[in-house]
């Protein structure tokens, strides 16, 4: 049973505009998330992370907000660039190994 | 650059030969880790190393599968008899002790025939 979930496979978005990304999890114990965005033909390359301590974190173009009563993230890519175009997981750590939700495809149109 | 190196980055093989990957981890970190990842899905966990000791292994590591990090450095990941079901891309990634960030390396291709 997947304990990190994407329920949107792929997501299209026009330049300069917001993209946001979705995550849920199951075990409201989890209390570090991480965000890896994967080019083909590439390892996964970490994005950015929360601490459930916080609600939100930033890093330039990129937010992860955090809702621990929902179980719920988001990645918000603002604005957006084709060269964001790739697929993002997002994960959070089980002992020493993470876990990962499926991925979430993102397009940004020209 | 002193990233996750990989190699071979592409292998085909048939169906019953063995295989090894092997895996350079950014210098500094004590951590190593395997992950396969399929079509359409998140990278699984394999294994892990702490300088040379194995400490963790995935249910998914069958009999056929066997890693090593003998001087705490580099590591190999040996499939023995593969299988069509095999066929995945194989990443490693490698952190420091204290952190959840890992960084993974360009990862191997396999492709069972």
């Amino acid at each position: 049973d997947q304990q990190v979930k994407q329920n949107s496979p792929s997501l299209s978005v026009q330049e300069g505009r917001i993209s946001i990304l979705n995550c849920d999890y199951t075990n409201s114990m989890f209390d570090y998330f991480l965000w890896y965005k994967k080019y083909p033909a590439e390892g996964p390359t970490f994005l950015i992370s929360i601490s459930s301590i916080k609600d939100k974190n930033e890093d330039g173009r990129f937010t992860v907000f955090l809702n621990k009563s929902a179980k719920h993230l988001s990645l918000h890519i603002v604005p957006s660039q084709p060269g964001d175009s790739a697929v993002y997981f997002c994960a959070t750590p089980l002992s020493r190994m993470l876990t990962f939700g499926g991925g979430t495809r993102l397009m940004v149109k020209p | 650059d002193t990233g996750v190196s990989q190699d071979p980055r592409h292998k085909i093989t048939k169906r019953g030969q063995n295989v090894t990957f092997r895996c350079d981890p950014i210098s500094e970190h004590n951590r190593l880790y395997w992950y396969r990842q399929t079509l359409g899905q998140g990278p699984e966990f394999l294994t892990y190393f702490q300088n040379e000791a194995q400490l963790e292994k995935s249910r998914l590591l069958s009999d056929r599968f066997s890693a090593e990090r003998p001087k705490g450095s580099f590591s190999t990941l040996e499939i023995q008899r593969t299988e069509q079901g095999d066929s995945a891309m194989y990443l490693c990634a490698s952190s420091l002790v204290n952190s959840y960030e890992q960084y993974f390396g360009p990862g191997t291709r396999l492709t069972v025939t």
